[in-house]
Parts: C-alpha cells; structure tokens; sequence
C-alpha cells in the first residue's frame, strides 16, 4: 500500500479480555516495527521483525504480549488478559530494512491503534 | 542503554518567533532522526543527521548534529500554526546493535496565532 496501515484505530476493552491489532506495511518493506506510546512520552519500542521473524522482542512487556508475521507482510500484535496499564496508542511502522545503512532505518509510522483497556 | 533527553518539554510560541529544540543523548550519535507528531497521527519523519557538523534544512527547519555527535537541534524560522506538533528525535543504539530506534520522550509546541 501507499502508507503503513493499522486497523482498528480505537479499541475499548474490558480488563481481562484478548485483542488483536493489526498492522499492513508498505509494500516492499521487510522491517516491520511495533511501539507503544503512552500519553506525553515518546514511542517505546515493543518488537522488530525483518521479514518473518522476530529479530529483536526485547521491548514486549511480558509474556502476555505476542507478535507475528507469518508472510513477512501484515503484522498482528496480540494481547492476552489485557490490564488497564496495557491502554497507549500501538503504533506500527516500516522500513527498507535489509542494511546497517542508516537510510534503510528511516521509519514510516502508522497513525496508530488507540487501546483503552476498562 | 541509550537514552535521549529533548527539552524544553513544552514550548508556546507566537507565529512568527524562531524557536529551537534540542535533543541530548547519553552516547554518541550514529545516526539522528528527528519526526514530527501530530495529535492522533503517527510519526513524520522530518530529517536524519549523520555526520558530526551536519546541517539540513526542510523550509523552515533546520536540524543540526553537533561536533561531537551527542547532541542536535532543531530550529525553526518564522513559527507558523502549521509547525504545531509534537517533535521527537530518535537515534539507533549501535552499542546493543538493536535496529529499531530509541525516542526521546518529545517537545509539545504550540503556535499563537
């Protein structure tokens, strides 16, 4: 696509329940990122994929956090027993990839999945 | 880890004013991006700074890399509404080797008409 897309744009949920995100790259992108914002602070790193697999997972919270991509494009960030600490914009983002370049780490982000978690 | 530190954290400024931002890190900069936000949207990249000394300019904005590649700034001529945001620089921490950037934690500016 033209842009990094990410569906849905708001999410409330209950304290408790399973949800999913997703999240569409640029076509051709084989970095894909996830972060998470929390209100006034900056984006904060959750995972990497360069095409399918998770290269770096480093930033995922805990073990209720999980994130694939099994064709090396669309992503899904899934969040099991979701708590109220959960609730931030999931912001997603792409890249070229495929290089120590710096040029090939400009990121193009997502507008973002608001959770609120009840 | 790397840490990158922005000030100031907020700005007002009137249209019309210069401003500058600046972005602080803990280690040595390999590589500094700096992305514009606006409320409910994601990330703008702006420009990306390499080189110790290096200046770029994007109409209005001017980012600059210090000597020693530990510090930039961001500045502005002749402030308009347009230039109302959230401003974030982000750099790679090339001592982990991790390629996904770390952020600073953001300059809120607000243009006065």
């Amino acid at each position: 696509g033209a842009g990094v897309s990410q569906t849905p744009s708001n999410k409330v949920t209950e304290k408790g329940k399973y949800v999913e995100l997703r999240c569409d790259p640029i076509s051709g992108h084989t970095a894909l990122y996830w972060y998470r914002q929390s209100l006034g602070q900056g984006p904060e790193f959750l995972i990497y994929f360069q095409g399918t697999g998770a290269a770096d997972d480093s930033g995922l919270p805990n073990d209720r956090f999980f994130a694939v991509r099994p064709e090396g494009s669309v992503s899904t960030l899934k969040i099991q027993r979701t708590e109220r600490g959960d609730s931030a914009v999931y912001l997603c983002a792409s890249s070229p990839g495929g290089g120590a370049a710096l040029g090939a780490n400009v990121l193009t982000f997502g507008a973002g999945s608001r959770l609120t978690v009840l | 880890s790397q840490e990158l530190e922005q000030s100031p954290q907020s700005l007002i400024v009137q249209e019309g004013k210069n401003l500058t931002i600046n972005c602080t890190s803990s280690k040595t900069l390999y590589g500094l991006y700096w992305y514009k936000q606006k409320y409910g949207e994601g990330l703008i990249f702006l420009m990306m700074l390499q080189k110790g000394g290096e200046e770029k300019s994007h109409e209005k904005i001017t980012a600059k890399l210090d000597e020693k590649k530990q510090q930039s700034s961001l500045h502005i001529t002749a402030s308009q509404p347009s230039h109302a945001g959230i401003y974030l620089c982000g750099a790679l921490d090339m001592d982990t080797g991790r390629r996904a950037l770390t952020f600073g934690s953001g300059t809120r500016l607000q243009v006065q008409p």
